[in-house]
């Protein structure tokens, strides 16, 4: 039983254009969640959180909206940059964010230039 | 600040043989948490060490064990290996007021 899923495992944008990542859970007692990003060869890096108070989070770039009728969170990457080209990971949490990390599948993003 | 790290980095290991994997945590954090992530899928929890006990445990036999020491360190040990325990496994720290969860680079682990 999946509790978080992300149902899109690639997304190729053109460098410059937004990238939104989608992230869906079913769990109702995670009251906080995370995107992590993940290169090859590295551990995950945490991008962004946002707490179930809050519907929307800001951070240069990256902002990540919350609906939580719809249990749906997406991040949004404006402008995105070949840089960003990695896998991102949608992470949910009962409490806080240094409790058990329940992931989503990871979507793999591409940024051409 | 060193951040997370963890040792070694690969290694292979047989079936029916035993492994500790070993992470130093962050400078200041004070919980480690344990993750295996299979080829193509998402991090999945294994569990969690706080002062020296385990606090939270995910789906996993009882063949995975851990430790946590004075210092914070951990050590994750996998007995009687299955092709199975494949993977990459991540270890992540936090800190007192349960901030976001840092992670090392992972040890890859094969079995054959």
């Amino acid at each position: 039983d999946q509790q978080v899923k992300q149902n899109s495992p690639s997304l190729s944008v053109q460098e410059g254009r937004i990238s939104i990542l989608n992230c869906d859970y079913t769990n109702s007692m995670f009251d906080y969640f995370l995107w992590y990003k993940k290169y090859p060869a590295e551990g995950p890096t945490f991008l962004i959180s946002i707490s179930s108070i809050k519907d929307k989070n800001e951070d240069g770039r990256f902002t990540v909206f919350l609906n939580k009728s719809a249990k749906h969170l997406s991040l949004h990457i404006v402008p995105s940059q070949p840089g960003d080209s990695a896998v991102y990971f949608c992470a949910a949490s009962g409490n806080n964010a240094g409790n058990m990390l329940t992931f989503g599948g990871g979507t793999r993003l591409m940024v051409k230039p | 600040d060193a951040g997370v790290t963890q040792s070694p980095t690969h290694l292979i290991k047989t079936r029916g043989q035993q492994v500790t994997l070993r992470c130093s945590p962050k400078s200041g954090h004070d919980t480690v948490s344990w993750y295996q992530q299979a080829l193509g899928q998402g991090p999945q929890f294994i569990f969690q060490y706080y002062e020296e006990e385990e606090r939270q445990r995910g789906n996993f036999p009882d063949r995975f064990s851990g430790h946590q020491f004075p210092n914070y360190s951990s050590e994750l040990n996998v007995n009687a290996l299955l092709l199975g325990d494949s993977a990459l496994y991540l270890c992540a720290s936090s800190g007192l007021m349960n901030t976001e969860a840092f992670f090392g680079q992972g040890t890859r682990l094969t079995v054959v």
